[in-house]
């Protein structure tokens, strides 16, 4: 499978406990995307890397959320001291300019994040 | 700023066409996707237009752009009850090309 993969699929914590999820992109592809998709609504940017270097945050991504990416490959996302209100569903992406430079981003298949 | 709104629900008859409208608001967008998702999948990408083409049209999938209006359509040909998912539209914006989505229409297809 060369996709985008995304692990763990499902994460069920605690209020106040650190987690920690994981993105590979697929292999050619330099950037790297995160975005939370709460239900009912469409996914919302978070965070972007071009190789290894973090170039754009969102103003979602409190001080609470860490996002890496140390070799210009794989990506983690941390959210420490988890609330309620970080439950939702963590989407990857990764991209290439593309023959056109239409900068099509593929999906892995997300975290689903609960906390109880 | 920038905002992109759907409809949020259509319902059609299988065989029938389906028409999914989106209006965006950043007219210095250069690209225009649709995404699809099923229940539990992740986002797969349907389609994009380029800014300066007013229709693409790829097999069973027509988009419609109206740059002046700032409108966009997916419409699907033949709509067959596995095009039951939620369809988003997004617009590419800022330098590092992120996507700003709308909330997403739910397509139902009936018999």
């Amino acid at each position: 499978d060369t996709g985008v993969s995304q692990d763990p699929r499902h994460k069920i914590t605690k209020r106040g406990q650190n987690v920690t999820f994981r993105c590979d992109p697929i292999s050619e592809h330099n950037r790297l995307y995160w975005y939370r998709q709460t239900l009912g609504q469409g996914p919302e940017f978070l965070t972007y890397f071009q190789n290894e270097a973090q170039l754009e945050k969102s103003r979602l991504l409190s001080d609470r959320f860490s996002a890496e990416r140390p070799k210009g490959s794989f990506s983690t996302l941390e959210i420490q001291r988890t609330e309620q209100g970080d439950s939702a569903m963590y989407l990857c992406a990764s991209s290439t300019p593309g023959l056109a430079g239409a900068y099509e981003q593929f999906f892995g298949p997300g975290t689903r994040l609960t906390v109880l | 700023g920038e905002d992109v709104e759907q409809s949020l629900f259509l319902s059609v008859r299988e065989g029938d066409s389906s028409v999914i409208n989106c209006t965006y608001t950043d007219s210095s967008s250069t690209y225009l996707y649709w995404y699809k998702q099923e229940p539990g999948a992740g986002l797969q990408l349907l389609t994009y237009i380029f800014s300066n083409m007013d229709m693409k049209q790829d097999q069973r999938l027509t988009v419609l752009l109206n740059k002046k209006d700032k409108h966009l359509s997916l419409r699907i040909a033949d709509t067959q009850t596995g095009d039951s998912a939620i369809y988003f539209c997004a617009e590419r914006s800022g330098g590092y090309n992120k996507l700003i989505f709308g909330a997403g229409t739910r397509l139902a297809v009936h018999p």
